[in-house]
């Protein structure tokens, strides 16, 4: 059981506009920031999202994330093909005084 | 260019000790940051394991504490976890990665993770 909830799936159609939802408590999305993931199948994950909503150096601004109150959401547009990944959102907890992650999202794109 | 790159043992006996290391290039560990290790069962999620500073203050995830300890060599530029007392549930790929959260950001980068499976 994952402290910060996702949804286990999200699809989409090439060219759509897909949001993946990540709720959390006052611990951690509450207050401190959020970031996202992306892991390609066989890969290991990498940072897409930082501090709520700042982008990599490298990713596409196809990518947008947001945080409101103890939830947070991580948008993509324009879906292409190679966006089928798993996506993770994570949090610092101060109680736990660590990281701790979403159960994940499996973006598929039909 | 950071690059990440975990060695250690792929198989691991029920009761024994996992031991992992990192080995960090194009970044001098002794200059900052904290790192750390995340591991991920096959096919599930992730699960944060710790974080070590080059000074070698650590916060471990509290439900692993009491078999984890993570430590640093900064001579070597490479850091270490090791987990006692291995169960099949401990089975997973291993990462380790730069942890920037003292900067408002997350994990980047990672390596790319090698598996441990623990069975006699």
């Amino acid at each position: 059981q994952s402290v910060l909830t996702q949804p286990p799936s999200a699809s989409g159609t090439p060219g759509q506009r897909v949001t993946i939802s990540c709720s959390g408590s006052s611990s951690n999305i509450g207050s401190n920031t959020v970031n996202w993931y992306q892991q390609l199948p066989g890969t290991a994950p990498k940072l897409l999202i930082y501090g709520n909503s700042q982008r990599p150096s490298g990713v596409p601004d196809r990518f947008s994330g947001s945080r409101s109150g103890t939830s947070a959401s991580l948008a993509v547009s324009g879906l292409q093909s190679e966006d089928e990944a798993d996506y993770y959102c994570a949090a610092w907890d101060g109680s736990l005084n660590g990281w701790v992650f979403g159960g994940g999202t499996k973006l598929t794109v039909l | 260019q950071v690059h990440l790159q975990e060695s250690g043992p792929g198989l691991v006996k029920p009761s024994e000790t996992l031991s992992l290391t990192c080995n960090v290039s194009g970044y001098f560990i002794s200059s900052g940051y904290y790192w750390g290790w995340i591991r991920q069962p096959p096919g599930k999620g992730l699960e944060w394991i710790g974080i070590i500073y080059h000074s070698g203050k650590t916060y471990y995830n509290p439900s692993l504490k009491s078999r984890v300890t993570i430590s640093v060599d900064t001579s070597k530029n490479q850091f270490s976890l090791k987990l006692s007392s291995v169960t099949a549930a401990d089975t997973a790929v291993y990462y380790c990665a730069r942890d920037l959260s003292s900067y408002g950001s997350g994990n980047d980068p990672w390596g790319q993770g090698t598996l441990v499976t623990v069975s006699s």
